[in-house]
Order: structure tokens, then sequence, then C-alpha cells
């Protein structure tokens, strides 16, 4: 079965650097990979996905993600962080080609942006 | 473009009752899929439906169950509630059934 980890529950970045948020997915062949970002009492707004094609995946809000399948890895990062990216982000992966097309979510990073 | 509306977006009920939870999805996506999405257990997987039928479900008592109408919109209900199902129900709608999902804001359910 296929499952994400999320290393680090929550990160701390101050504003302005960067910001790297990891996912790694278990799998034998190359799933869908989504991250999503989650702002308190709201739903999930979709960033940036990968199906196939491009590696690095250009997302909303200047977030950008790269497919690494030697790594099984999605890890996110955006170049300067705002106080405004401070929420929960979750990475989460089907893979429909093999008839899995639920989405499988990671535990969630909880980021926190200092000024 | 009209999102996903999620109907009501908070609910308390009381242990024993039944609650039904109502999903529209943007226009012209047929894939409506629920989550539950607690602190202990974060999001899983509840059921999807596709052109009205059933097309997958998790791992939920036969408590938890749902239907899709021609016009795609989607109900869920859970029968008997239990302190436990306090959570955000989110309803996520697809174009079809490998396309990425789009959220609403989700239903906070609150058992008492």
């Amino acid at each position: 079965a296929q499952s994400v980890t999320q290393l680090g529950s929550h990160v701390s970045v101050s504003e302005g650097a960067l910001v790297l948020l990891r996912c790694n997915y278990s799998s034998s062949v190359p799933p869908y990979l989504f991250w999503y970002v989650q702002y308190p009492n709201q739903g999930l707004q979709l960033l940036l996905k990968y199906t196939t094609g491009a590696t690095l995946v250009k997302g909303i809000n200047g977030f950008e993600a790269e497919f690494k399948k030697s790594e099984t890895s999605f890890h996110l990062t955006k170049p300067s962080a705002h106080m405004s990216d401070a929420a929960e982000y979750f990475c989460a992966v089907s893979d429909p080609p093999s008839g899995t097309y639920k989405y499988i979510f990671g535990t969630g990073t909880r980021l926190k942006v200092l000024a | 473009k009209a999102g996903v509306t999620q109907t009501p977006r908070y609910l308390i009920k009381t242990r024993g009752q039944q609650v039904t939870l109502s999903c529209s999805p943007i226009s012209g996506h047929r894939s409506v899929s629920w989550y539950q999405q607690t602190p202990g257990q974060g999001l899983q997987f509840l059921f999807e439906y596709f052109s009205e039928t059933q097309r997958n479900k998790g791992n939920f008592p036969g408590r938890f169950s749902g239907r899709q109408f021609s016009n795609s919109r989607s109900e869920m209900n859970v029968s008997t509630l239990e302190l436990g199902d306090s959570a955000l129900y989110l309803c996520a709608s697809r174009r079809d059934r490998n396309t990425e999902a789009f959220f609403g804001q989700g239903t906070r359910l609150t058992v008492v």
C-alpha cells in the first residue's frame, strides 16, 4: 500500500528565508503527487501537482517542487518566506494508472514564519 | 467559476443522532470524494462517487454512507453518531477521476 511521509510536523523559518518542506512517498512506480495548503478553519487549496513530464513543477504563490524518482521525494520549496505562508501543508499521492484514485495524505507540516 | 460548496459549515449534534452533509462540486466535475480530518488520524478517505456510483470506499464503519445525484451533487450521512465522529469533513471535486481535486471549505461536525 502506498504511503506518504512528511518529515517535520512543525517547521519555523524567518521571513525572507528559504522554505523547504519534505515529502517522501513509497511506490514502485511514479504516482501522481500533490501539495495542498490549509489555513485555519479552511479547506485544502491546491499549490501544485506532478503527474507526468517535467520534474520541476511550479505552483501558486511562488512555491515549486521537484519530483525525484531515485529518492522517491517531492519536496516543496519557496525561495523567500512571507508571513502569509504560515499555514499547514499536506503532501498527497494517488496512482490512477494503477487504479488508485483516492488521495493518500501525509500527516502535514505546520509552517511558522517568524518576523 | 464557483468553487466547491459544502453545507452547512458547522454542525453540533448529540450522540446517537444522524447527520447529513451536502457538497456541490464545481460545475462540470463528475467525481466527488469525501475525507475526514481529525487531529489524531489526519486526513482519511471516506468514499468516492463518480457518475452516481460509489467507486471506492475507505475503512469506515457502515454508519458512514453517501450518494451522488444526477447533477453530481453529493451527500454523506452518518448515523448513530459517536463522539469520535467529531471532525472536519471535506468534499473534493474532480473533473474526472484522474485529475486534480479541489476541496470545499469543509463541514465542522461536533458531536456532544
